[in-house]
């Protein structure tokens, strides 16, 4: 299974774009790169997920170099409830087991 | 979609009793996951379930912890002689599994504190 990497926290004011990187230098083949927002006392939540290249959505972009040895997710003008912590995980194909890092921590300011 | 729902929210037990907790998936979803969380940690792998097979359990699990599936609808987790190191939040997610690599959809946890 693929380890991630990515900073312990992150702070930035309201908005912002804000750019997280994760690192997963092991990556396979057939892994995707998902990310998830958790607050406080709640379950996390599915942000967004890719294989390669450039994924937007509503809420976010993730972009994928071509070695895929990393990643980067990218919040357009952020406000006071984007603060949260940011995992980022590679998920195998098969969707077996799924394991989340200590993510990163964000922190928006006034 | 009614989402994932799991109880109850909050559970305080004392040691060395058992303690079960109740996680309804989405209705359509294959796969059943558990978790624990700790303060300042990310989620832990617990075990996971395609339907009602269980089919990966963490090593890190003690025989203390089972979990069932037994329709591949809900699913339970029981701690048997509860310790104070397993108070946490336990975290149930469902999804399609391998379909459209199909997100975890996560419900709130429950949170065990045991005295």
């Amino acid at each position: 299974l693929a380890k991630t990497t990515q900073p312990i926290s992150m702070d930035s004011y309201e908005g912002q774009e804000v750019n997280i990187t994760c690192s997963h230098n092991n990556i396979a083949t057939n892994d995707y790169i998902t990310w998830y927002q958790q607050f406080p006392s709640q379950g996390p939540r599915f942000i967004i997920q890719g294989y390669k290249t450039k994924v937007t959505n509503e809420v976010a972009s993730l972009f994928i170099p071509a070695d895929r040895k990393s990643s980067t997710l990218s919040l357009p003008r952020v406000s006071l409830s984007d603060t949260a912590v940011y995992y980022c995980l590679v998920v195998p194909s098969s969707a077996s087991k799924i394991i989340f890092g200590s993510g990163t921590r964000l922190s928006i300011r006034p | 979609d009614t989402g994932v729902s799991q109880n109850p929210r909050h559970k305080i037990t004392k040691r060395g009793q058992n303690v079960t907790f109740r996680c309804d998936p989405i209705s359509e979803h294959n796969r059943l996951y558990w978790y624990r969380q700790t303060l300042g940690q990310g989620p832990e792998f617990l075990t996971y379930f395609q339907n009602e097979a269980q089919l990966e359990k963490s090593r890190l699990l003690s025989d203390r912890f089972s979990a069932e599936r037994p329709k591949g609808s809900f699913s339970t987790l029981e701690i048997q002689r509860t310790e104070q190191g397993d108070s946490a939040m336990y975290l149930c997610a469902s999804s399609l599994g391998q379909i459209n690599n199909s997100p975890l959809h996560f419900g709130n946890g429950t949170r065990l504190t045991v005295t």
